[in-house]
């Protein structure tokens, strides 16, 4: 079964660009990856999606490899509000394949 | 528009009750989704509805159904509760499936004593 891979944690300084990598090399050619964020004591909150190309949204960008086994969610200006747990999750046909346990992003002023 | 809202917030029961779980989606979303948060076992997806028909479950044991309602608000069930089946549970919705973005609530807080 498909699934995502991701670092435990990562650290980054205000306002400094942050990657956030994701590996899927099992993914299917209708998987939509979707990114999803968590701050403590509240549900996820969507983040972006995208299937083959990249995509921009005001919060963040999404940068998906060629042979889409790999993508990047790109921070561009990390704030001590981005502090977070972040979900990169693969969907087929509505159904969330794997969310994994993400990675917990520390943002220091 | 107001956002995706589950009843109760907070819930305590006892080893071998019954709970149900409700969940109203964004109006005009027709997918919900459940899932389950534990510290061990993270975000696990239980089972999402779409159109009152169940389209796709997770690996969990029977104990655990849901349903959907004409408006498509869902509520899901656990019977013969467990101590592991404490958890956070989140509903999510979304328009249609798969390629949309979807919505949570702030989840339902289920402690099993």
């Amino acid at each position: 079964d498909a699934k995502t891979t991701q670092p435990n944690s990562m650290e980054s300084n205000e306002e400094e660009p942050v990657h956030l990598p994701c590996n899927h090399s099992t993914i299917s050619g209708t998987d939509y990856i979707h990114w999803y964020r968590q701050l403590p004591s509240q549900g996820p909150e969507y983040v972006i999606h995208g299937l083959t190309s990249n995509v921009n949204n005001r919060m963040a960008s999404l940068a998906i490899a060629e042979d889409r086994k790999s993508s990047t969610l790109i921070l561009h200006r990390a704030t001590l509000r981005d502090a977070a747990v972040y979900y990169c999750i693969l969907i087929r046909s509505g159904y969330a394949l794997n969310f994994g346990k993400g990675t917990s992003l520390l943002v220091t002023p | 528009k107001a956002g995706v809202t589950q009843t109760p917030r907070y819930l305590i029961k006892t080893r071998g009750q019954q709970v149900t779980l409700s969940c109203s989606p964004i109006s005009g979303h027709r997918s919900v989704s459940w899932y389950q948060q534990t510290p061990g076992q993270g975000l696990q997806f239980l089972f999402e509805y779409f159109s009152e028909t169940q389209r796709n479950k997770g690996n969990f044991p029977g104990r655990f159904s849901g349903r959907q309602f004409s408006n498509s608000r869902s509520e899901m069930n656990v019977s013969t509760l467990e101590l592991g089946d404490s958890a956070l549970y989140l509903c999510a919705s979304s328009l249609y499936r798969g390629r949309d973005e979807q919505y949570f609530g702030p989840g339902t807080r289920l402690t099993v004593t």
